[in-house]
């Protein structure tokens, strides 16, 4: 079962460029999210979707955009990149926003903004 | 502030021997509580989730507690594996947030021969 799955696995990024990493999910599920995980910090929320059509900002959303136009793409967009979003990125999904709903995480990007 | 604290920073443990991580929280008002464990290279995986009634739930080897009154949590991990060797993570919804989560900086777990 492929579950989650994120592209590109790492890379390496000039300042000032943009990306899109990507994300998938083959689980249905209607709610998915951005996480960037940082050294010595806790995985913070960078965008949000509760269903296909909708986005919503987290708790570190400058810099970054998301888009979901079908149940189960969603990615995310750095216009501009700086070295402080230089972080490991994970995607996760759940089925639906109630407050014991099992978020499944992929595997992770790792992305270095040089 | 972080709403969500974890101690030990770091654990190294012998195969086969327990081992207690703890979790304090202080978000309000508190629905429910999770654990996840995240092996090196890899998403986090859940492994409990409890809610404000429960006060303790087992996942084979791992069993959870929870103190909603002292706002405490502990993850248990009897007769540890190699494979335990991961980063244990405690989640809470932030508040009012329904399943959008704060997440602890995590507990490196290390299980040596």
């Amino acid at each position: 079962t492929a579950g989650i799955t994120q592209a590109p696995t790492s890379q390496i990024l000039a300042a000032g460029r943009s990306m899109t990493l990507r994300c998938t999910q083959d689980m249905r599920h209607n709610a998915m999210y951005w996480y960037r995980q940082d050294l010595g910090l806790g995985l913070r929320l960078i965008h949000y979707s509760n269903t296909a059509g909708t986005t919503g900002k987290g708790e570190v959303p400058d810099g970054y955009s998301v888009s979901r136009a079908n149940t189960d793409d969603f990615p995310l967009t750095l216009a501009s990149a700086v070295p402080s979003q230089t972080s490991v990125y994970f995607c996760a999904s759940s089925d639906g926003t109630g407050d014991t709903d099992t978020q499944y995480f992929g595997p992770g990007t790792r992305l270095t903004v040089l | 502030k972080n709403q969500v604290e974890q101690s030990p920073q770091s654990l190294i443990i012998l195969e086969g021997k327990n081992c207690t991580l703890q979790c304090n929280y202080t978000v309000s008002p508190f629905s429910n509580l999770r654990w996840y464990k995240q092996d090196t290279g890899r998403g986090p995986v859940s492994l409990t989730i409890m809610t404000f009634s429960e006060n303790t739930k087992s996942n084979g080897r791992y069993t959870a507690t929870l103190d909603a009154d002292t706002k405490q949590s502990s993850l248990h991990i009897t007769a540890s594996q190699l494979s335990d060797s991961a980063s244990y993570i405690c989640v809470v919804p932030f508040t009012g947030g329904g399943n959008k989560l704060t997440f602890g900086t995590g507990t490196q777990l290390k299980v040596e021969l």
